[in-house]
């Protein structure tokens, strides 16, 4: 089966400061990726998905992922953090054709 | 374009009362449907899926069952809520395939009392 491994239940950066949330895979074979965000009391919003088309993946809000296929992991990062990027945010990994397996999130906080 | 409608948004509920979650997509057919439980610190847990009407799925054996009665309904149920039922519950969708993603709804926040 599929899983994710978030490092870091929490993190917190300054604003302005690189935000860098970490994600490693399982697979043997490279899958689907995906990272969300979830604001509080809300259902989660893709931000990105890496699919094999490029190794790098840019996202909404500024935020963009690489895919390392040689350390089994999918980094989300962002150059400057802005107040508006705290919240939880989810890696995820397609198992088959259906099923979406998800970490356990990371809640991001940012420091004025 | 699409979008998924999940409700109600909260709901409080005694124990072994029983429980009726909808979850309705709109612009789009066939569609993957899927509940998930979020528990604070576990992630999401992946209570059923559904590739199509009447085909559904269990992930984890419990207190709830599932149904898809039309192409785009997707119902979570309980005959007696347990106090061990209280989470956040995720509706979601998603294209055939598996390189899309899936597309929550806001979700329902479930107390058990």
């Amino acid at each position: 089966a599929q899983s994710v491994t978030q490092l870091g239940s929490h993190v917190s950066v300054s604003e302005g400061a690189l935000v860098l949330l970490r994600c490693n895979y399982s697979s043997s074979v490279p899958p689907y990726l995906f990272w969300y965000v979830q604001y509080p009391n809300q259902g989660l919003q893709l931000l990105l998905k890496y699919t094999s088309a490029a190794t790098l993946v840019k996202g909404i809000n500024g935020f963009e992922a690489e895919f390392k296929k040689s350390e089994t992991s999918f980094h989300l990062t962002k150059p400057s953090a802005h107040m508006s990027d705290a919240a939880e945010y989810f890696c995820a990994v397609s198992e088959g054709t259906y099923k979406y397996i998800f970490g356990t999130g990371t809640r991001l906080k940012v420091l004025a | 374009s699409q979008t998924i409608h999940q409700w109600p948004a909260t709901l409080v509920q005694p124990v072994g009362s029983p429980l009726s979650l909808e979850c309705t997509v709109e612009g789009t057919s066939n569609p993957n449907l899927y509940w998930y439980r979020q528990a604070a610190g576990r992630g999401l847990q992946l209570l059923f899926y559904s590739v199509g009407i009447g085909q559904i799925s269990s992930e984890v054996p419990q207190n709830l069952s599932a149904s898809r009665p039309q192409d785009r309904q997707f119902i979570l149920s309980s005959k007696k809520l347990l106090l061990s039922d209280s989470g956040f519950y995720l509706c979601a969708w998603s294209p055939p395939g598996a390189s899309n993603g899936a597309f929550f709804g806001q979700g329902t926040r479930l107390t058990v009392v």
